[in-house]
């Protein structure tokens, strides 16, 4: 089975600061890798995601992360933040092989303070 | 197209009393359907999915069910709710199981 673990609860970090959202997964097969950000009060939105190719991933709004197998991780980070990306965001692994579902991090509440 | 609609926006009912969400989607065909419960501090969790009509798979033991009647329609039910069941109920369609798609979610306080 497939775990996911977002070490931070919460986030706070000043406007136009840098952040890093971490996750670590856990699996004994290969995975696919995704972000998914929750704005307050509505569904989850797909971020970014790594299937194959280029470890590192970006999403049109530049945020980037970076798969590290040997660390088992794909931590999110952002080089200056703004006001409107406070919310919630999701990190989610699938396995590669016959998967048909998504298994969540806890979530990472990131708040931007002006 | 496509897009996601789940109903009610809110939801407050007494413990014991039956409870029935329901998500459509609209612009696909075939969707794989899925039900999750946010509870606070406690992430996001898989409570059923469907990749057809009348396939409906479980992911934890409770006093909910879930159920398919149409290709594009999922129905989330119970018949006693717990004070346990309060939470946000969101509903999610893919075709590829990846890139899931969120409806706006239903928040149901159980009194």
């Amino acid at each position: 089975a497939q775990s996911v673990t977002q070490l931070d609860s919460q986030v706070p970090v000043f406007e136009e600061a840098p952040v890093e959202l971490r996750c670590n997964y856990s699996s004994s097969v290969s995975v696919y890798l995704f972000w998914y950000v929750q704005y307050p009060n509505q569904g989850l939105q797909l971020l970014l995601k790594y299937l194959s190719g280029s470890t590192l991933v970006e999403s049109i709004n530049g945020f980037e992360a970076e798969f590290n197998k040997s660390q088992t991780s794909f931590h999110l980070w952002k080089p200056s933040v703004h006001i409107s990306d406070t919310a919630e965001y999701f990190c989610a692994v699938s396995k590669i092989q016959g998967a048909q579902k998504l298994v969540f991090g806890q979530g990472t509440r990131l708040t931007i303070n002006p | 197209s496509q897009t996601i609609h789940q109903w009610p926006a809110t939801l407050v009912q007494p413990v014991g009393s039956p409870l029935s969400l329901e998500c459509t989607v609209e612009g696909t065909s075939n969707p794989n359907l899925y039900w999750y419960r946010q509870a606070a501090g406690r992430g996001l969790q898989l409570l059923f999915y469907s990749v057809g009509i009348g396939q409906i798979s479980s992911e934890v033991p409770q006093n909910l069910s879930a159920s398919r009647p149409q290709d594009r329609q999922f129905i989330l039910s119970s018949k006693k709710l717990l004070l346990s069941d309060s939470g946000f109920y969101l509903c999610a369609w893919s075709l590829t199981f990846y890139e899931q798609y969120f409806g706006p979610g239903t928040r149901l306080t159980v009194t």
